[in-house]
C-alpha cells in the first residue's frame, strides 16, 4: 500500500531555533500534501494544505511566517517551525491524499526547551 | 475546525466485551475514516466507509454510517487489551481533502 515517510520522529530543539520536518510520499506522486498538529490529549487539527508548485494555504490561526511549508516535488513536502518557542512543542503529522483514502506520516513529536 | 464529534469521550471494558464508539458530523461527506492511534504514537487506518454504504466489517471491527443522520459508529468485538488506545473518526468531503477529525474516544481495554 502507500507509504508516507515523516522525519524526523523526535526532535528536542532550544528555544529560537528552526527546525525542519520532511514528508515523504514513497510510492506515489503527491500534489497535495496536508499538516496537522495535534496537543496532548487532543484531536488533530489541520494547520495547512501543502500544495505542490505554489503556495500553501494556512488554516486560521497558523502563522504562515512561523510554520513555512515548501512542497517543491511531488514527493516531499517540509515544514519549518522558524524561531520556536515551547509552546510550539507538539506532535506533527503530514498526510497525502490517494483518493479515497489518506496515508499519514509517522509523525514528529517536537519538543522546544 | 472540528466536525466529528466521537462519544463516549472515554469507555473503559472489560476484556472480551464489545466496544462501541460513535461519531457524528455536521456537513456532507465523501467518506469516512476511522483511525486508532496509540498514546504518543502516530495514526493507524482502519477502515474507510463511503456515503453510499451502510456497513462494513474488518475482522473485529464492525462500521456503519446513517448519512441522514450524519453519524457512524465503530464496533470493536471480543476486545483485547491491545485494543486499547484512542480512536478517530474523520471525514472527507471529497478525495483530496483534508481529512477533518473529531475529538476522539479513549479507549481503555482491561485485561
Amino acid at each position: 500500500g502507500a507509504v508516507v515517510s515523516q522525519h524526523p520522529s523526535r526532535v528536542i530543539c532550544k528555544s529560537g531555533t528552526s527546525v525542519k520536518i520532511e514528508c515523504r510520499s514513497l510510492d506515489f506522486q503527491a500534489t497535495t500534501m496536508f499538516w496537522y498538529r495535534q496537543f496532548p490529549k487532543q484531536s488533530l487539527m489541520l494547520m495547512a494544505t501543502s500544495n505542490e508548485g505554489s503556495k500553501a494555504t494556512y488554516e486560521q490561526g497558523v502563522e504562515k511566517d512561523k510554520f513555512l511549508i515548501n512542497h517543491a516535488s511531488l514527493t516531499l513536502s517540509t515544514l519549518t517551525v522558524t524561531s520556536a518557542h515551547p509552546e510550539d512543542s507538539s506532535f506533527y503529522i503530514c498526510s497525502a491524499s490517494l483518493a479515497p483514502g489518506a496515508f499519514f506520516g509517522q509523525g514528529t513529536r517536537l519538543t522546544v526547551v | 475546525s472540528q466536525q466529528g464529534e466521537e462519544d463516549p469521550q472515554a469507555l473503559s471494558i472489560q476484556e472480551g466485551e464489545n466496544a462501541t464508539m460513535n461519531c457524528s458530523y455536521k456537513t456532507s461527506i465523501n467518506n469516512l475514516q476511522w483511525y486508532r492511534q496509540n498514546s504518543g504514537r502516530g495514526l493507524v487506518h482502519l477502515i474507510l466507509i463511503r456515503s453510499n454504504e451502510r456497513e462494513k466489517h474488518s475482522g473485529r471491527l464492525r462500521v456503519t454510517l446513517d448519512t441522514s443522520k450524519k453519524s457512524s459508529s465503530l464496533l470493536i468485538t471480543a476486545s483485547r487489551a491491545a485494543d486499547t488506545a484512542s480512536y478517530f473518526c474523520a471525514t472527507a468531503s471529497s478525495g483530496n481533502t483534508p481529512l477533518v477529525f473529531g475529538k476522539g474516544t479513549r479507549l481503555s481495554v482491561i485485561a
